[in-house]
């Protein structure tokens, strides 16, 4: 069985400092990894992913996300946050073949001026 | 538009209705998945299509949910006898690549059941 937890319901920070959304991970096989963030109102859309190769990846927005098996974890990061990236963050994973993907119940960023 | 699409995008129903959901996918995307999310949680994988072949249904609740894409492009997922515990937003996503590859979901904007 595959599983994700996002340990936070909620981030607060600061605009212009770093932000950091936590996510953990269990898969059989190799992971595919995953971030999505859902705005009020609007569909969940993708950020990033990690398939293979560099462990950090880099997407959307300015955010990017560290893959670090010994840990299973895939934290999503942004140097400097923005009032804007105020939403929700959803972190999912897959097995490598596996069609079927699981979502963490989602961290709430709120980034104030 | 170039983006998933769901129709109704709410829909009120008795207890003890049928309902049907629609979603149109993203043209010429091979897969497509369909999700239930409730509220203060993450999406919770249902069922999903390569072309019109329906790979998994794991996640169907109960008997009474059936789902359906029969010429590997539109799909609709059925809900036969109500139950409030179905009230949810019900997500559809769909991925160019074949279900189980490295391609990332694109969503619509789901369909918002409420069973009174």
């Amino acid at each position: 069985a595959q599983s994700v937890a996002q340990p936070e319901d909620q981030v607060n920070v600061a605009e212009g400092n770093p932000l950091t959304v936590k996510c953990t991970y269990s898969v059989s096989g190799n992971p595919y990894l995953f971030w999505y963030v859902q705005y009020p109102n609007r569909g969940l859309q993708f950020l990033l992913k990690y398939i293979t190769g560099d462990n950090l990846v880099k997407g959307s927005y300015g955010f990017e996300a560290e893959f670090n098996k010994s840990q299973t974890s895939f934290h999503l990061k942004k140097p400097s946050a923005l009032v804007s990236d105020s939403a929700l963050y959803f972190c999912a994973v897959r097995g490598s073949n596996a069609g079927k993907s699981t979502f963490g119940d989602g961290t709430t960023l709120t980034v104030k001026p | 538009g170039a983006g998933v699409s769901q129709s109704p995008r709410y829909k009120v129903a008795k207890r003890g209705q049928d309902v049907a959901l629609r979603c149109d996918p993203i043209s010429g995307h091979v897969s497509l998945f369909w999700y239930q999310q409730a509220l203060g949680q993450g999406p919770e994988f249902l069922t999903y299509f390569q072309n019109e072949a329906q790979l998994d249904k794991s996640g169907l609740p109960s008997d009474r949910f059936f789902a359906e894409r029969p010429e590997g492009s539109v799909s609709t997922l059925k809900i036969q006898r109500t139950q409030q515990e179905d009230s949810a937003v019900y997500l559809c996503a769909s991925s160019r690549g074949l279900a189980g590859g490295r391609a990332e979901q694109f969503f619509g904007p789901g369909t918002r059941l409420t069973v009174l």
